[in-house]
């Protein structure tokens, strides 16, 4: 079972909007509304940014919004901030398991 | 307040057996799913597998399948991460992770992702 694919590397401006890509087969991502999104930063546990494609849990900014087209889902962070710098991972549902992607380092 | 709480770092040697440990509070643990999630040093997020404590259902990872056994105790509210045979490739960082997720028959209707995590727990295999 494969990785779902990240770009290793995404950066932008504060203020500016960035957005990652996560891509997977129709076995997980294109198969499912069940995609979630996670921010780590250095040493720390992950959070939950998004999950279901789109939904943010209570408590995470609406500057990361979530979408998905086919077998490719995206996380878009608006009005970059400082504190936004840090490694974001996708996981999508495949069927009874789950699957990460790669990662990718934000830089602000 | 809802929290997972894991136990402390491990240094071990190649071939010894090891469990960590998880415990859930300020919540019903039997109604989530538990995940476990490595983290190897500069490296990614990898999924483990994942326990729903209610009914010990437990989910590997093709990848973790034979390698570990995920096992939770619901009377203590503490689910598990068991090696019986360490590896030195085994050294990573573990987390464990509350997984919200709804089912019907079977089938899953909701998936609320990973929304607590324990702190990690440190595992270094060395001779």
């Amino acid at each position: 079972q494969s990785a779902l694919t990240q770009p290793p590397s995404a950066s932008g401006s504060p203020g500016q909007s960035v957005t990652i890509s996560c891509t997977g087969t129709r076995s997980d991502v294109g198969g499912y509304n069940y995609v979630s999104w996670y921010q780590q930063h250095p040493g720390k546990a992950p959070k939950l940014m998004i999950y279901e494609v789109s939904k943010r849990p209570s408590g995470v900014p609406d500057r990361f919004s979530g979408s998905k087209s086919g077998n490719t889902a995206s996380l878009t962070v608006s009005g970059l901030q400082a504190e936004d710098e840090a490694d974001y991972y996708c996981s999508s549902y495949a069927g009874s398991n789950r699957v990460f992607g790669g990662g990718t380092k934000l830089t602000v | 307040e809802v929290q997972l709480v894991q136990s402390g770092a491990e240094v071990k040697k190649p071939g010894e057996s090891l469990k960590i440990s998880c415990k859930g509070s300020g919540y019903s643990f039997t109604t989530y799913w538990i995940g476990w999630v490595r983290q190897m040093p500069g490296k990614g997020l990898e999924w483990m597998g994942i326990i729903y404590p209610g009914d010990s259902d437990t989910r590997y990872s093709p990848s973790f399948q034979g390698q570990v056994t995920i096992s939770a105790d619901k009377s203590i509210t503490t689910a598990y991460l068991k090696w019986s045979s360490l590896k030195a490739s085994d050294t990573a960082m573990y987390y464990c992770a509350r997984h919200g997720i709804s089912m019907v028959r079977g089938v899953i209707i909701n998936d609320y992702g990973m929304d607590v995590w324990g702190q990690g727990t440190a595992v270094t295999v060395s001779s």
